[in-house]
Protein backbone atom coordinates (compact mmCIF):
# COMPACT_ATOMS: atom_id res chain seq x y z
CA UNK A 1 0.00 0.00 0.00
CA UNK A 2 1.77 2.99 -1.11
CA UNK A 3 0.74 6.21 1.08
CA UNK A 4 2.92 8.53 -0.62
CA UNK A 5 1.75 8.55 -4.44
CA UNK A 6 3.77 10.79 -7.34
CA UNK A 7 1.32 9.92 -10.36
CA UNK A 8 3.54 11.45 -12.97
CA UNK A 9 6.74 9.34 -13.21
CA UNK A 10 8.35 12.14 -15.49
CA UNK A 11 7.58 16.00 -16.27
CA UNK A 12 9.34 18.01 -19.14
CA UNK A 13 9.04 21.81 -18.71
CA UNK A 14 10.97 24.71 -20.41
CA UNK A 15 13.69 26.99 -19.32
CA UNK A 16 12.42 29.75 -17.76
CA UNK A 17 8.91 28.28 -17.23
CA UNK A 18 7.43 26.59 -13.95
CA UNK A 19 7.83 23.52 -12.86
CA UNK A 20 4.86 21.83 -10.69
CA UNK A 21 5.48 18.73 -8.80
CA UNK A 22 2.98 16.68 -7.29
CA UNK A 23 2.69 14.56 -4.15
CA UNK A 24 -0.69 12.79 -2.67
CA UNK A 25 -0.79 10.93 0.49
CA UNK A 26 -3.16 8.60 2.45
CA UNK A 27 -2.13 8.77 5.83
CA UNK A 28 -3.70 11.46 7.82
CA UNK A 29 -1.21 10.93 10.63
CA UNK A 30 1.37 12.63 8.47
CA UNK A 31 2.51 15.44 10.41
CA UNK A 32 5.48 16.85 7.96
CA UNK A 33 6.31 17.00 4.35
CA UNK A 34 9.38 16.66 2.61
CA UNK A 35 11.01 17.34 -0.65
CA UNK A 36 14.42 15.91 -2.20
CA UNK A 37 16.17 15.93 -5.34
CA UNK A 38 18.43 13.16 -6.45
CA UNK A 39 20.94 13.27 -9.41
CA UNK A 40 22.08 9.54 -10.80
CA UNK A 41 24.63 8.46 -9.34
CA UNK A 42 24.14 10.40 -6.02
CA UNK A 43 22.36 10.49 -2.97
CA UNK A 44 19.32 12.80 -2.70
CA UNK A 45 19.62 15.81 -1.30
CA UNK A 46 17.33 18.18 1.19
CA UNK A 47 15.68 20.54 -1.04
CA UNK A 48 12.56 22.27 0.99
CA UNK A 49 10.36 21.31 3.42
CA UNK A 50 6.92 21.82 5.54
CA UNK A 51 5.14 21.06 8.44
CA UNK A 52 0.92 20.45 9.06
CA UNK A 53 0.48 23.29 10.52
CA UNK A 54 1.32 25.66 7.02
CA UNK A 55 0.18 25.48 3.67
CA UNK A 56 3.22 27.21 1.94
CA UNK A 57 6.71 27.01 2.78
CA UNK A 58 9.50 28.97 0.17
CA UNK A 59 13.00 29.44 -0.48
CA UNK A 60 14.27 31.02 -3.33
CA UNK A 61 13.16 29.44 -6.41
CA UNK A 62 11.40 26.28 -4.60
CA UNK A 63 7.85 26.95 -2.81
CA UNK A 64 6.10 24.12 -1.55
CA UNK A 65 2.14 23.67 -0.83
CA UNK A 66 0.19 22.23 1.12
CA UNK A 67 -3.69 21.01 1.14
CA UNK A 68 -4.22 19.23 4.68
CA UNK A 69 -8.18 18.41 3.30
CA UNK A 70 -6.92 16.80 -0.01
CA UNK A 71 -3.84 15.25 1.82
CA UNK A 72 -1.91 16.89 -1.35
CA UNK A 73 0.88 18.99 -1.74
CA UNK A 74 3.15 20.20 -4.76
CA UNK A 75 6.77 21.79 -5.25
CA UNK A 76 6.65 24.76 -7.56
CA UNK A 77 9.92 25.60 -9.21
CA UNK A 78 10.29 29.06 -10.28
CA UNK A 79 11.98 29.84 -13.05
CA UNK A 80 13.07 26.42 -14.11
CA UNK A 81 16.54 25.88 -14.92
CA UNK A 82 18.87 23.22 -17.12
CA UNK A 83 20.63 22.33 -13.84
CA UNK A 84 17.09 21.64 -12.06
CA UNK A 85 16.72 18.41 -14.41
CA UNK A 86 16.65 15.56 -11.79
CA UNK A 87 14.46 13.01 -9.95
CA UNK A 88 12.37 14.78 -7.64
CA UNK A 89 11.19 12.66 -4.44
CA UNK A 90 8.35 13.71 -1.90
CA UNK A 91 8.38 12.54 1.87
CA UNK A 92 6.41 12.46 4.64
CA UNK A 93 6.85 11.90 8.66
CA UNK A 94 4.23 10.69 10.81
CA UNK A 95 3.53 12.09 13.78
CA UNK A 96 5.93 10.49 16.06
CA UNK A 97 8.98 11.59 14.14
CA UNK A 98 11.03 8.57 13.42
CA UNK A 99 9.53 6.75 10.55
CA UNK A 100 9.83 8.62 6.44
CA UNK A 101 7.98 7.64 4.15
CA UNK A 102 9.11 8.09 0.33
CA UNK A 103 6.78 8.65 -2.93
CA UNK A 104 8.03 6.87 -5.92
CA UNK A 105 9.52 10.20 -7.95
CA UNK A 106 8.98 12.31 -10.87
CA UNK A 107 11.52 12.80 -13.03
CA UNK A 108 11.69 16.61 -14.28
CA UNK A 109 13.38 17.35 -17.16
CA UNK A 110 14.22 21.06 -18.17
CA UNK A 111 14.59 21.96 -21.30
CA UNK A 112 16.84 24.70 -22.58
CA UNK B 1 34.18 17.74 6.01
CA UNK B 2 33.17 14.07 4.58
CA UNK B 3 29.43 14.33 5.29
CA UNK B 4 27.96 10.48 5.58
CA UNK B 5 30.21 8.07 3.50
CA UNK B 6 29.15 4.54 2.60
CA UNK B 7 31.40 1.65 1.66
CA UNK B 8 31.75 -0.64 -0.73
CA UNK B 9 30.24 1.71 -3.39
CA UNK B 10 29.93 -1.83 -5.51
CA UNK B 11 29.56 -5.00 -4.39
CA UNK B 12 28.30 -8.44 -6.17
CA UNK B 13 27.45 -11.25 -3.95
CA UNK B 14 26.46 -14.89 -4.23
CA UNK B 15 23.03 -15.82 -2.79
CA UNK B 16 23.58 -17.12 0.91
CA UNK B 17 26.88 -15.43 1.11
CA UNK B 18 26.52 -12.23 4.11
CA UNK B 19 28.02 -9.00 4.35
CA UNK B 20 27.95 -6.14 5.91
CA UNK B 21 27.07 -2.15 3.84
CA UNK B 22 29.21 0.20 5.46
CA UNK B 23 27.63 3.82 6.73
CA UNK B 24 29.46 6.34 8.90
CA UNK B 25 28.93 10.19 9.35
CA UNK B 26 30.98 12.78 11.33
CA UNK B 27 27.85 15.05 11.53
CA UNK B 28 27.50 14.00 15.30
CA UNK B 29 23.74 13.05 14.33
CA UNK B 30 21.62 11.04 16.54
CA UNK B 31 19.19 10.31 14.25
CA UNK B 32 20.39 7.37 10.96
CA UNK B 33 18.60 5.62 8.85
CA UNK B 34 18.89 2.64 5.82
CA UNK B 35 17.02 2.67 2.69
CA UNK B 36 16.43 0.57 -0.41
CA UNK B 37 16.16 1.80 -4.14
CA UNK B 38 14.40 0.04 -6.05
CA UNK B 39 12.81 1.10 -9.75
CA UNK B 40 9.22 1.99 -9.62
CA UNK B 41 9.48 1.60 -5.69
CA UNK B 42 11.49 4.79 -4.69
CA UNK B 43 13.18 4.86 -1.29
CA UNK B 44 11.62 2.17 1.40
CA UNK B 45 12.87 2.58 4.49
CA UNK B 46 14.72 -0.66 6.38
CA UNK B 47 15.81 0.03 9.61
CA UNK B 48 16.63 3.30 11.74
CA UNK B 49 17.93 4.32 14.76
CA UNK B 50 17.63 7.55 16.96
CA UNK B 51 20.91 7.34 18.80
CA UNK B 52 23.22 4.98 20.11
CA UNK B 53 22.09 1.72 21.01
CA UNK B 54 18.53 2.28 19.67
CA UNK B 55 17.10 0.94 16.59
CA UNK B 56 14.00 0.20 14.97
CA UNK B 57 12.10 -1.70 12.24
CA UNK B 58 10.98 0.74 9.23
CA UNK B 59 8.93 -0.99 6.08
CA UNK B 60 11.13 -3.57 4.63
CA UNK B 61 13.25 -5.11 7.57
CA UNK B 62 13.09 -8.40 6.73
CA UNK B 63 16.88 -9.84 5.63
CA UNK B 64 18.56 -7.31 7.59
CA UNK B 65 19.88 -6.69 10.73
CA UNK B 66 21.57 -3.49 12.03
CA UNK B 67 23.34 -2.22 15.49
CA UNK B 68 24.06 1.38 16.68
CA UNK B 69 27.30 0.91 18.87
CA UNK B 70 28.93 4.53 18.11
CA UNK B 71 26.93 7.87 17.44
CA UNK B 72 28.86 8.12 14.11
CA UNK B 73 28.65 4.29 12.47
CA UNK B 74 24.97 2.51 11.94
CA UNK B 75 25.98 -0.88 9.96
CA UNK B 76 23.61 -2.91 8.11
CA UNK B 77 23.87 -6.49 7.80
CA UNK B 78 22.70 -8.66 5.17
CA UNK B 79 22.49 -12.09 7.14
CA UNK B 80 21.79 -14.24 3.49
CA UNK B 81 21.48 -12.51 0.94
CA UNK B 82 18.82 -13.21 -1.95
CA UNK B 83 18.44 -11.98 -5.21
CA UNK B 84 15.26 -9.91 -4.24
CA UNK B 85 17.88 -7.58 -2.25
CA UNK B 86 19.60 -6.77 -5.52
CA UNK B 87 18.94 -2.70 -4.94
CA UNK B 88 20.94 0.30 -4.58
CA UNK B 89 21.38 1.07 -0.72
CA UNK B 90 21.67 4.31 1.06
CA UNK B 91 22.46 5.43 4.22
CA UNK B 92 21.20 8.84 5.61
CA UNK B 93 21.70 11.19 9.35
CA UNK B 94 20.12 14.05 10.50
CA UNK B 95 20.05 16.01 13.38
CA UNK B 96 16.49 15.62 14.15
CA UNK B 97 14.25 12.57 14.26
CA UNK B 98 12.76 11.42 11.64
CA UNK B 99 14.60 13.99 9.54
CA UNK B 100 12.73 16.76 9.71
CA UNK B 101 15.40 19.52 9.44
CA UNK B 102 16.29 17.24 6.24
CA UNK B 103 18.46 14.34 6.39
CA UNK B 104 22.18 13.58 4.31
CA UNK B 105 22.31 10.65 2.38
CA UNK B 106 25.55 9.29 1.20
CA UNK B 107 25.95 8.34 -2.06
CA UNK B 108 24.89 4.69 -1.89
CA UNK B 109 25.84 1.42 -2.48
CA UNK B 110 24.82 -0.62 -5.35
CA UNK B 111 24.24 -4.28 -4.60
CA UNK B 112 24.04 -7.02 -6.94
CA UNK B 113 23.27 -10.73 -5.76
CA UNK B 114 23.36 -13.45 -7.94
Amino acid sequence: DQQVKQNSPSLSVQEGRISILNCDYTNSMFDYFLWYKKYPAEGPTFLISISSIKDKNEDGRFTVFLNKSAKHLSLHIVPSQPGDSAVYFCAAVDGGYQKVTFGTGTKLQVIP
Amino acid sequence: NAGVTQTPKFQVLKTGQSMTLQCAQDMNHEYMSWYRQDPGMGLRLIHYSVGAGITDQGEVPNGYNVSRSTTEDFPLRLLSAAPSQTSVYFCASSYSRGGLSGAFFGQGTRLTVV
